[in-house]
Order: C-alpha cells, then structure tokens, then sequence
C-alpha cells in the first residue's frame, strides 16, 4: 500500500467508447503524473501536475485528456482509443515535483482497447 | 539525447552481491540519482537516493564516483523476491522536460 489508489484496476473499452481512470493519492503531496507503460517498453511519462497547474505534457495525443481538480486527485479520460494504446497506466505522487522527489507509484490501471 | 543508459538484463544466484550500472554523462550539477525497483504489473518503488561518494539504506547501497557520470546500486545477498526491473533516475526540482526519463531499466533474474 503505497497511499495512492487507482481505479478501476482493469479496463477494456472499444475505440468509441468514452472512459475515465481516477487516481487519489493520502499522503499531502502536491505533485502527480500519468505515466504509461505498454508491454515490454519503457515507463514514459505523459503529463505532470505541479499545485493542480499543468507543468509537462509529453507530447500525448488529444485523446488523452487530464484533469486534476484538487491536489489530491487526477483524472485521465479516454475517448476514441486506439489498440496501440492497450497499456499499464501508472499514477504516482510526490511531495515536490522534479525527478529528485520520491515518487510514490499507484497499482495501475491495465487497458484494453479493442 | 537520452539521461541514462543501464545494462537491458543481469542474471544472478541467490546469495550473491549484485552490482548495476547506470551512466548519466550529461548529470548536472543539481541532479539527484535516484533508483526505483518495478515488479510485473506494479508501479516502480523507490529504493534509494544519493547526489555522491556513498549511501547505504537497509536494502541497498548507491556509490556515486567523483566525477558522477555513473553510479552502482549494489544489493547485498539477493533472493529470488529480488527479481525485478531497476532504474535509475536523474533529475533536480524542475517539473518539466527530461526529469522523468526511466529509460530501458535493468532486468534482473535470480537464478536459486
């Protein structure tokens, strides 16, 4: 139990479908981000959030969209997906932002687009 | 231009030290290093952390040569609950650009 939960664990969604994942975190901290992770490829970031205000968005498509309305919760919603976006979505937290800052991982949501 | 660069895999047996390398030539002066431990289908967790010379937690020991273009995580005795992916990480405070850039990871497999 890392003190950030991710729901729901799984998902599997056609391309026209329209889905959220949510992330909390309890642990006070003011920075979070999205990362994904598909199969046998690197952790890559997708959008960091410093106090709610967006600070990095890694060249994600549209069809991501974030949103974090507190520091403590952080939203992605998908809408018209592709396959290749079937992947391990990671949330995570930390105090400070900046890749000195422990991160504090979530469990993950494992999507499937069909 | 990539942050670090580690070995794809390591192979080990149980009881062994393990030692892995990551090179971070372009590490600036406020840079932290900092490594995480992933398993299958979790979130990356943090290990441990050093700026140079040696630090030393109840799971690992981090050594950061003078120059601090590479560091060693070195894990004491390994088990087979140590098989996992280990990343280093370089970054300072910044919220923007390259600071999270996990790259490849080392994979390694303890052998009983």
């Amino acid at each position: 139990e890392t003190g950030v939960t991710q729901t729901p664990r799984h998902l599997v969604m056609g391309m026209t479908n329209k889905k959220s994942l949510k992330c909390e975190q309890h642990l006070g901290h003011n920075a979070m981000y999205w990362y994904k992770q598909s199969a046998k490829k690197p952790l890559e970031l997708m959008f960091v959030y410093n106090f709610k205000e967006q600070t990095e968005n890694n060249s994600v498509p549209s069809r991501f969209s974030p949103e974090c309305p507190n520091s403590s919760h952080l939203f992605l919603h998908l809408h018209t997906l592709q396959p290749e976006d079937s992947a391990l979505y990671l949330c995570a937290s930390s105090q400070g932002a900046g890749g000195y800052n422990e991160q504090f991982f979530g469990p993950g949501t494992r999507l499937t687009v069909l | 231009l990539a942050k670090t660069t580690q070995p794809i895999s390591m192979d080990s047996y149980e009881g062994q030290e393990v030692n892995i390398t990551c090179s971070h030539n372009n590490i600036a002066t406020n840079d932290y290093i900092t490594w995480y431990q992933q398993f299958p289908s979790q979130g990356p967790r943090f290990i441990i952390q050093g700026y140079k010379t040696k630090v030393t937690n109840e799971v690992a020991s981090l050594f950061i040569p003078a120059d601090r273009k590479s560091s060693t995580l070195s894990l004491p005795r390994v088990s087979l609950s140590d098989t996992a992916v280990y990343y280093c990480l370089v970054g300072d405070g910044q919220s923007t650009g390259n600071q999270f850039y996990f790259g490849t990871g080392t994979s390694l497999t303890v052998i009983p």
